[in-house]
This record gives structure tokens, sequence and C-alpha cells, in this order.
């Protein structure tokens, strides 16, 4: 058990629709990078905030966005959702510095 | 553009036997490298990171060596076990853009077989 939490474990919905993923990352740890994997694609980094800060952003769409709380949970919004966007969506956490990196369960999204 | 390539999509492994996963890049110089395990349909697990001072690293069956000339790390796990079949994944820092971000290659699948 990595100690970072995501919910829920899966999700089903229909192109069009929105959806909002959560993270909580390690107790004490600042930093929350998402990211999604598709089977053709690989790991790819979306976004990554820093003690509420957005710090760094990858290939990420406009139809996505992300935002990092106070008590440092995240959230992933995804909207005007397409088939491809089913994926797994991971968040993972480190203390601040880019290194180890602590992956979630995952989130499991599919887009009929 | 960073580029990061992994040997292979999948190699098969007789048990018992070091298994030798090669991860190249090209187009900048990272300050560490890691490498990750990763089940299928769960998260990447956290292995080993090597610095770019470090020849090699050891843990456990684990080892890894970290060539910046060549811009390779190579990744061998010594008397393989069936247990050791997963996906794993290398990772380098995008410090050239200054930027906190990680890249991950696609990984290879590697089977043990018993």
């Amino acid at each position: 058990d990595s100690g970072v939490t995501q919910t829920p474990k899966h999700l089903i919905t229909a192109t069009g629709q929105r959806v909002t993923l959560r993270c909580s990352p390690r107790s004490g740890d600042l930093s929350v990078y998402w990211y999604q994997q598709s089977l053709d694609q690989g790991l790819q980094f979306l976004i990554q905030y820093y003690n509420g800060e957005e710090r760094a952003k990858g290939n990420i769409l406009e139809r996505f966005s992300a935002q990092q709380f106070p008590d440092l949970h995240s959230e992933l919004n995804l909207s005007s959702l397409e088939l491809g966007d089913s994926a797994l969506y991971f968040c993972a956490s480190t203390g601040g510095a880019p290194d180890t990196q602590y992956f979630g369960p995952g989130t499991r999204l599919t887009v009929l | 553009s960073q580029k990061i390539e992994q040997n292979s999509e999948a190699l098969n492994i007789q048990e018992g036997k070091t298994a030798t996963l090669t991860c190249n890049y090209t187009n900048y110089s990272p300050a560490y490298l890691q490498w990750y395990r990763q089940d299928p349909g769960r998260g990447p697990v956290f292995l080993l990171l090597i610095r770019e001072n470090e020849k090699e690293k050891r843990k456990e069956r684990l080892k890894v060596t970290f060539d910046t000339t060549l811009k390779q790390s190579l990744f061998h796990i010594t008397a393989s076990q069936p247990a050791d079949s997963a996906t794993y994944l290398c990772a380098l820092d995008s410090r050239m853009n200054r930027d906190d971000k990680i890249i991950f290659g696609k990984g290879t699948r590697l089977h043990i077989l018993p």
C-alpha cells in the first residue's frame, strides 16, 4: 500500500459527460502528479501541483483541468468526454523533490 | 524532443537466469533515472533510483547501471523468478526544462518462464 488513495476505482460514463477523479496524497506529501495510461500510449504525464499551486504541465487537454485543495487532496476534472479518453488515470505524490513517486491504485475510466 | 526508449515491448526469460532490460534516452541529460515495476491494472511501484554521478546501484537481486556517455541504463534481475513477471518502466527527470515532471518510457513486459 503506497499510502496514496484514489476514488472512484472504476467509472463508466457516456461521451460528452463530465467526471471528477479524486486523489489523496501520502501523509505529509505536498506534491501531486496526474498521469493517464492507455494501452498504446504508456504513462503520460498530465499535470503537477505543489502545495496548492500548479508546478508543471504535460500533455493535458484543454477539456481537462485539475486543482489541489488546502488539505492537499487533488481533483482531476475531465469534460466533454470522448471515447479516446478511456484509460487508467493515476495520481502520484512526492514529498517535494521530483524523485521517488508513490502511485495510487488508479481510476479506470470507460467512456461509452 | 526528449525521448526515452525501452529496448523491447516484451522479454521472455527462463527462471533462474538474469533478465536485462535496457532504457535509452536522447536529447537531454537527466540528473537521475528511476526504475518502476507495474503489475496489470495497478499503479507503478518504485524500485531504484540512480543519480548521474553513480555508475551502479544494487538492491537485493536488482542492479541498475547508468552510463551518461551512452545515454543508457541497464536494469538487471538476477536469479529471476516467475513472481518477477511484470512491466518495468524507466523514468527520467526533466531537469532540462526546469520543471518537476518525470518522463516515463513505455515499459518492457517481462515474462519469467518456469
